[in-house]
């Protein structure tokens, strides 16, 4: 089992949908998740993180995290065709008060239609 | 300095061969990190750096790939002996440091076909 787990999609919405994006994890230990977004040919670009059982919201972005269930979420509301990309969901055990290695899930393609 | 830049952007190389990446992390950067994605995966860690210091190297590293950071500024990521599995797009991170510094600025990524 691999220890994050991504629905690789590909997922296609029209233009002003509500995204919902899904990673799931099998170590409790893990604390710190992120999302990153990379375009095609592009190196991943951090989108949100957080560390906290909740909901964190940054504009039309909402990252959630269960961690009973180990399970996080990315919400991306009225989804623009500039979203389209791949999403990575990514989780760390911070070790010295800062992160070293991170574990990606495999990604998720969206593409959003105009 | 807008960012982590690496080169090159692509490079295609017989099998055998020799190959090596640089990587120009952001300048007050200290923490520099070597990821490796193949295609419909993640990336994955190869090694990290903290100044001058690899601190950490994954098993996905074998004996025939070298990482080095002298002087704690760029890195230079080499494979010996290229192997057509070596093809993937190699990334550089670099972050700095603090307790909330989570997240990495990835570069570009170098693309690297074996045939």
């Amino acid at each position: 089992q691999k220890e994050v787990e991504q629905d690789p999609g590909p997922l296609s919405v029209p233009e002003g949908a509500i995204v919902s994006l899904n990673c799931t994890y099998s170590n409790s230990a893990f604390q710190y998740f992120m999302w990153y977004r990379q375009y095609s040919r592009k190196g991943p670009e951090l989108l949100m993180y957080t560390y906290s059982s909740g909901n964190k919201e940054d504009g039309r972005f909402t990252a959630q995290v269960d961690k009973s269930s180990k399970y996080i979420s990315l919400f991306i509301r009225d989804s623009q065709p500039s979203d389209s990309a791949t999403y990575l969901c990514a989780i760390t055990l911070p070790r010295s008060g800062s992160a070293r290695q991170l574990t990606f899930g495999s990604g998720t393609q969206l593409t959003v239609l105009p | 300095d807008t960012g982590v830049s690496q080169n090159p952007r692509h490079k295609i190389t017989k099998r055998g061969q020799n190959v090596t990446f640089r990587c120009d992390p952001i300048s007050e950067h200290n923490r520099l990190y070597w990821y490796r994605q193949t295609l419909g995966q993640g990336p994955e860690f190869l090694t990290y750096f903290q100044n001058e210091a690899q601190l950490e190297k994954s098993r996905l590293l074998s004996d025939r790939f070298s990482a080095e950071r002298p002087k704690g500024s760029f890195s230079t990521l080499e494979i010996q002996r290229t192997e057509q599995g070596d093809s993937a797009m190699y990334l550089c991170a670099s972050s700095s440091r603090g307790p909330k510094n989570y997240g990495y600025t990835f570069g570009s990524g170098t693309r690297l076909t074996v045939v």
